[in-house]
């Protein structure tokens, strides 16, 4: 069966330093991956998606980047960390051109700036 | 352009009451439409999903929803709230063409009173 892992849980990292969250997927190959945001309070926010290895869409300009180095992995970074980059990261993933198959979550990251 | 409303950021019922979340949609094309939960701190889960065939879709939990396409709208229900079922509830739209995104709305969280 498919699991994705996404890690650390929850971070508290000081203003101006560096971010680096990691979603691994297992039991699918070649999945679509996304880095979803949700601040306080409010919806999810699409970051990046990627549909293969090394490619990566954003949707929103920020301070954020992503990779895919491999093909079920998924990294969100950040060289300088922001307060507004404060919120609750979650990573998922989808079947390739199946768009009644839903997505997966995983169990996301608490990201506190301070 | 996909588009999801959730009415009402927060629906608070008394216990075994009757649960009823509202979502209406936009698409250009036959939507596929899904629910999700999202418990405090955790990633979000599949509740439902309708893709075609039946209207009336059943999921995990005692939860169904109905697509009523000429109401543009896939309302969540559960005849009987627990208080288990407190948290936040997401519904969600992507298209028949193959895309590869999913749009979400902004989320309703649902509170049950003993």
């Amino acid at each position: 069966s498919q699991t994705i892992h996404q890690w650390p849980a929850t971070l508290v990292q000081p203003v101006g330093s560096p971010l680096s969250l990691e979603c691994t997927v297992e039991g699918t190959s070649n999945p679509n991956l996304y880095w979803y945001r949700q601040a306080a309070g409010r919806g999810l926010q699409l970051l990046f998606y990627s549909v293969g290895i090394g490619q990566i869409s954003s949707e929103v300009p920020q301070n954020l980047s992503a990779s895919r180095p491999q093909d079920r992995q998924f990294i969100l970074s950040s060289k300088k960390l922001l307060l507004s980059d404060s919120g609750f990261y979650l990573c998922a993933w989808s079947v390739p051109r199946l768009a009644n198959y839903g997505y997966t979550f995983g169990s996301g990251t608490r990201l506190t700036v301070v | 352009a996909q588009s999801v409303t959730q009415l009402g950021s927060h629906v608070s019922v008394s216990e075994g009451a009757l649960v009823l979340l509202r979502c209406n949609y936009s698409s250009s094309v036959p939507p596929y439409l899904f629910w999700y939960v999202q418990y405090p701190n955790q990633g979000l889960q599949l509740l439902l999903k309708y893709t075609t065939g039946a209207t009336l879709v059943k999921g995990i939990n005692g939860f169904e929803a109905e697509f009523k396409k000429s109401e543009t709208s896939f309302h969540l229900t559960k005849p009987s709230a627990h208080m288990s079922d407190a948290a936040e509830y997401f519904c969600a739209v992507s298209e028949n063409t193959g895309g590869f995104k999913t749009i979400f709305g902004a989320g309703t969280r649902l509170f049950v009173k003993a």
